[in-house]
């Protein structure tokens, strides 16, 4: 079975500044990895997946993610915070033909 | 790009009462739907799974005669919560996966369950 964790409940950045919310996972096959960003009251919206090829992926608002394989984590980060990303961000992984998981979910606050 | 509709977006029903929550894929075919629930500040939890004419299967813990999923369509599944309590209060959100884009996985924007 698959997983994902999540290690920070919150982060905290400074507009401006790059940004990084970790993910690892756990797979027992080739993961395909997503994330996903949520609003209060509202369903998740995708931003990016990995499913092969580069290990860098380029997503939505700007963000991107690399795969390591060798340190099974796909942590998404982007170069220049916005007030507007202070949300809730949920990585994903799916093991092939398997039900999607989500890691717990990390609070992203970018202050002003 | 691919849509999940719910229906609706928000309601609130009385102890012991049936409250039904509709998911549609607006326009994509979708082989199999999701049904997450999350708690105020928590992730999602997946709840079950349906296939399309199938029984869907339910994660353990989740009472099948509680949450009756129907997946009657490749566009259509509901969610009837059966003699709601308070406790079951919480963010219901679907999810479905494409059938021609299997690792492509939508989701809805999630009702909203009170019950009182």
């Amino acid at each position: 079975a698959q997983s994902v964790a999540q290690p920070e409940d919150q982060v905290n950045v400074a507009e401006g500044n790059p940004l990084t919310v970790k993910c690892t996972y756990s797979v027992s096959g080739n993961p395909y990895l997503f994330w996903y960003v949520q609003y209060p009251n509202r369903g998740l919206q995708f931003l990016l997946k990995y499913i092969t090829g580069d290990n860098l992926v380029k997503g939505s608002y700007g963000f991107e993610a690399e795969f390591n394989k060798s340190q099974t984590s796909f942590h998404l980060k982007k170069p220049s915070a916005l007030v507007s990303d202070s949300a809730l961000y949920f990585c994903a992984v799916r093991d092939q033909g398997d039900d999607m998981r989500f890691g717990a979910g990390t609070r992203l606050t970018v202050k002003p | 790009g691919a849509v999940v509709s719910q229906h609706p977006s928000r309601v609130i029903c009385k102890s012991g009462t049936s409250v039904k929550i509709e998911c549609r894929s607006l326009d994509f075919q979708a082989t199999t739907m999701f049904w997450y629930r999350q708690f105020p500040k928590q992730s999602l939890m997946l709840m079950a799974t349906s296939n399309e004419g199938s029984k869907a299967t339910y994660e353990q813990g989740v009472e099948k005669d509680k949450f009756l999923i129907n997946h009657a369509s490749l566009t259509l599944s509901t969610l009837t919560v059966t003699s709601a309590h308070p406790e079951d209060s919480s963010f219901y959100i679907c999810s479905a996966r494409d059938l021609w884009r299997d690792y492509e996985q939508y989701f809805g924007p999630g009702t909203r369950l009170t019950v009182t």
